[in-house]
């Protein structure tokens, strides 16, 4: 089953508008992490946040913005005032002990793929 | 610059051949995790190793296997390749410590292999 769904496959912005890319996550443990991970198409996969399962604090770093909330399992991702070179595919990700054949690896989702146009 | 090398950057071969693909950790780290990107299965993990050992399987085929040496560099076996084995494969490392899962995983460029 899907751990972390990102139910937006594509989403095309003109430059300048905002723009929230949406992180569904499911598990059964309370201890857990949830990251946001950036493919520009280079192709290599670039850090963006990393949070824990007991702090819901929204987090802003510049013109991106990150607000959890437990209670609809999602973790969603906000760009202000887009820019061409946000152009990505973003992955969110959570890592979990559900599985314990797993560890802690990275469950992704399918990604979501953002053109922003001039 | 993630500090986590991998070689070759590509690599193309026929079907039921065998590569190996090489993963260098950022210094100071002992986990080492091997993903795979697919446009059927998007990015999944693959095998942990943490300081030598086996720590984790994911959706490994029996046809792959992995190693850590003393070194800690990794290497990826794929053996009897098929077409769909095509795929970018990445490596990732982080740091020991309290909580290992709390340390994000640092990726490499990643190898982009092509079966023919």
């Amino acid at each position: 089953a899907q751990k972390v769904t990102q139910a937006q496959t594509e989403i095309s912005v003109v430059e300048k508008e905002d723009v929230t890319l949406d992180c569904v996550y499911e598990t059964r443990d309370t201890t857990y992490y949830l990251f946001w991970y950036k493919q520009p198409p280079s192709g290599e996969l670039v850090f963006l946040i990393r949070r824990n399962s007991f702090d819901e604090q929204n987090e802003i770093s510049g013109r991106y913005s990150w607000n959890f909330q437990k209670s609809t399992s999602s973790f969603n991702f906000t760009i202000t005032a887009s820019q061409v070179v946000d152009s990505a595919v973003y992955f969110c990700a959570l890592s979990d002990l559900a599985d314990s054949n797993s560890g802690y690896a990275l469950n992704f989702g399918k990604g979501t793929s953002l053109l922003v146009t001039p | 610059d993630s500090g986590v090398t991998q070689t070759p950057k590509h690599l193309i071969t026929a079907t039921g051949q065998r590569v190996t693909l090489r993963c260098s950790p950022r210094s100071g780290d002992l986990s080492v995790y091997w993903y795979q990107q697919s446009l059927d299965q998007g990015l999944q993990f693959l095998i942990q190793y943490y300081n030598g050992e086996e720590r984790a399987k994911g959706n490994i085929l029996e046809r792959f296997s992995a190693q850590q040496f003393p070194d800690l560099h990794s290497e990826l076996n794929l053996s009897s390749l098929e077409l769909g084995d095509s795929a970018l494969y990445f490596c990732a490392s982080s740091p020991p410590g309290v909580g290992e899962a709390y340390n994000e995983q640092f990726f490499g460029p990643g190898t982009r292999l092509t079966v023919l």
